[in-house]
């Protein structure tokens, strides 16, 4: 069984600030996504990292692909309470995605 | 907006209610999908549908019945709840199964509370 761990599960920091969230495997996966949820929605895809090693920016989100495709990471910089929600990672393998259990982040203005 | 819509987005019901959810995808897509997503579990894949076709049944208990019409709509018919069935239902679609890349695209959900 395919098992994706995020950390960490809950993160509160102040707008300004820099963090890291990290998506951890021991399986190897085709492909990777990063989805964001706000309350009351479902989630809603930031971004795909397919190559082993691949960094990809969105605005002040950056997010890397593990060499070995096994992990995977978003930094965010300077955050900003709009970046408030539920960040999941989601491994494809087998024709179906495997979803971590997300990291509920809170930005505090 | 994602353009897949799910309906209604909150219900509660008894155990021995029948309820049905729905979603509709405006995207094209050919492989929808639901998705139970429950307070501090990862997001449990339920059901797959791909061209019409059921392509995975995720060991999920008989009171929860799935329907695909055609490839833009999907139903989830429920009966006989339990209380541990509360939870958010999430419809999602996708180009089609084992495409290149599986992104998926995800409805509001259906916030479901069963007393």
């Amino acid at each position: 069984t395919q098992l994706l761990e995020q950390s960490p599960q809950f993160l509160s920091i102040q707008e300004g600030e820099n963090l890291t969230v990290y998506c951890n495997s021991s399986s190897v996966f085709s492909s990777l996504q990063w989805y964001r949820q706000e309350p009351g929605e479902g989630p809603v895809l930031l971004v795909t990292v397919v190559t082993g090693g691949e960094v990809k920016k969105l605005k002040r989100l950056t997010f890397q692909f593990g060499d070995a495709r096994k992990d995977s990471s978003l930094h965010i910089t300077a955050a900003q309470p709009g970046d408030t929600g539920l960040y999941l990672c989601a491994g494809e393998g087998a024709q179906k995605l495997v979803f971590g259990q997300g990291t509920r982040l809170t930005i505090n203005p | 907006e994602t353009g897949v819509t799910q309906t209604p987005r909150h219900l509660v019901m008894g155990m021995t209610n029948k309820k049905s959810l729905k979603c509709e995808q405006h995207l094209g897509h050919n492989a929808m999908y639901w998705y139970k997503q429950s307070a501090k579990k990862p997001l449990e894949l339920m059901f797959v549908y791909n061209f019409k076709e059921q392509t995975e049944n995720n060991s999920v208990p008989s009171r929860f019945s799935p329907e695909c019409p055609n490839s833009s709509h999907l139903f989830l018919h429920l009966h006989t709840l339990q209380p541990e069935d509360s939870a958010l239902y999430l419809c999602a679609s996708q180009r089609g199964v084992g495409g290149l890349y599986n992104e998926q695209f995800f409805g509001p959900g259906t916030r479901l509370t069963v007393l």
